[in-house]
């Protein structure tokens, strides 16, 4: 298996803008979790899905941040519209079931201008 | 509440040992875990351990748990250049990981 996919690597765009971030999980996985990794707050959760379905979103920044899965292969999480603050590294892990290892892509880093 | 706390940096010299250490707060974790984070990569599981154990070791890496202090360490043994990197444990809470705030490993020759 390759391993969970993350797309862009990369992302620099302009304040206002619409980001879309792509995660492919491993096949079979049953759960995906997005984070959000800065300096200043490490590693925090954004939220999570269990069979395609949002478990908890508590951790998601407020109502510019939403997060879908529409198929058990493909998630999205949308900023709209970015802000510099948002500037950070988003990864997605997934894992068989909730108290499995979770296995992280190599994440996108996102900067804001 | 939910924090898990790590010394920020620790530098060792190539062929010493190295011990990381992290304190946790929820005692009903029933895994911990220690991964690995190189520059421009994502996390990479290093090894985790059970809550009902003590130690577990795997090759040059052993770690210890005190359940009583709600203390984890991860000692490497003979420190190797490519084990520079950032060093996160992190606990099992409600079906979610919290993570530590990282310990930046540096080695010398």
């Amino acid at each position: 298996d390759a391993g969970v996919i993350q797309s862009p690597r990369h992302e620099v765009t302009e304040m206002g803008q619409e980001v879309t971030l792509r995660c492919k999980p491993i096949s079979g996985h049953d759960y995906l979790f997005w984070y959000r990794q800065t300096m200043m707050r490490g590693l925090e959760l954004l939220i999570y899905f269990n069979n395609n379905v949002p478990i908890d979103d508590s951790g998601m920044p407020e109502d510019r941040f939403s997060a879908k899965m529409p198929n058990a292969s493909f998630s999205t999480l949308k900023i709209q519209p970015s802000e510099p603050r948002d500037s950070a590294v988003y990864f997605c892990a997934s894992s068989w079931t909730s108290a499995d290892t979770q296995y992280f892509g190599p994440g996108t880093r996102l900067t804001v201008l | 509440g939910e924090d898990v706390e790590q010394s920020l940096f620790l530098s060792v010299r190539e062929g010493d040992s190295s011990v990381i250490n992290c304190t946790y707060t929820d005692s009903s974790s029933t895994y911990l875990y220690w991964y690995k984070q190189e520059p421009g990569a994502g996390l990479q599981l290093l090894t985790y351990i059970f809550s009902n154990m003590d130690m577990k070791q795997d090759q040059r890496l052993t770690v210890l748990l005190n359940k009583k202090d709600k203390h984890l360490s991860l000692r490497i043994a003979d420190t190797q250049t490519g084990d520079s990197a950032i060093y996160f444990c992190a606990e099992m809470n409600n079906d979610k990981l919290i993570f530590g705030t990282g310990t930046r490993l540096q080695v010398f020759p």
